[in-house]
């Protein structure tokens, strides 16, 4: 049981360029996120699934496109990378659609930086 | 839209002091979750209090969540080493399916 599994680890990429950070679970939750970590920022949502085809907005969407064809994968897309973008990225999965029932587990993190 | 922060940003304490952490929030939350995250690692649930004026304890650790269910506290009693880490909070206001974490705590513990 592998839980969350976020690739790549570490990723460098120059600015304009595009890319996928993916995300996979296989503890068959519903819920599935994507968090962004700025040092004294906190952790922001970037984008949320509640289910397979359904996906919606977070805090600080803009440049990142989601899609969920499968339970298990979420992955993360970045359309045109910008030194803003610079991070450490979080996938985050709950058994529970109402989170007020659930917690959120977390894998390892992708970290990014773009030049 | 809802922010969370929390405070203090940083604490620096000596081994065996007492630590504690307190998270505002700028709306009513339906409940409120703790995470911890090592340095270099990804956050870890530690508890959710869901009920105005709930109090919690793990071990060392209490937990409270406000009257009024907009403000939390997180208490470590002498702190070790093994306590070294950031610590969030995340509440989350219902209607929607969205966990907003705080600004995180950072607690390091020196021998």
């Amino acid at each position: 049981n592998a839980g969350v599994t976020q690739t790549p680890k570490f990723q460098v990429l120059k600015t304009g360029q595009s890319m996928t950070l993916q995300c996979a679970q296989d503890m068959n939750h519903e819920y599935m996120s994507w968090y962004r970590q700025d040092p004294g920022m906190g952790l922001r949502l970037i984008h949320y699934s509640v289910g397979a085809g359904i996906t919606d907005q977070g805090e600080v969407p803009n440049g990142y496109n989601v899609s969920r064809s499968t339970t298990e994968d979420f992955p993360l897309r970045l359309l045109s990378a910008a030194p803003s973008q610079t991070s450490v990225y979080f996938c985050a999965s709950s058994y529970s659609i109402a989170l007020f029932t659930g917690e959120l587990f977390f894998g390892e993190g992708s970290r990014l930086t773009v030049l | 839209g809802q922010q969370v922060m929390q405070i203090p940003q940083y604490q620096h304490v000596q081994e065996g002091e007492d630590f504690t952490t307190y998270c505002n929030s700028s709306t009513t939350l339906s409940n409120i979750q703790w995470y911890k995250q090592r340095p270099g690692g990804h956050p870890v649930f530690l508890i959710q209090l869901v009920k105005s004026g709930e109090v919690k304890k793990q071990k060392r650790l209490t937990f409270q969540f406000g009257e009024a269910k907009k403000n939390s506290s997180l208490h470590i009693t002498a702190t070790q080493t093994t306590d070294v880490g950031t610590y969030f909070c995340a509440g989350f206001t219902g209607g929607g399916n969205k966990l907003t974490f705080g600004t995180g705590t950072q607690l390091k513990v020196e021998l």
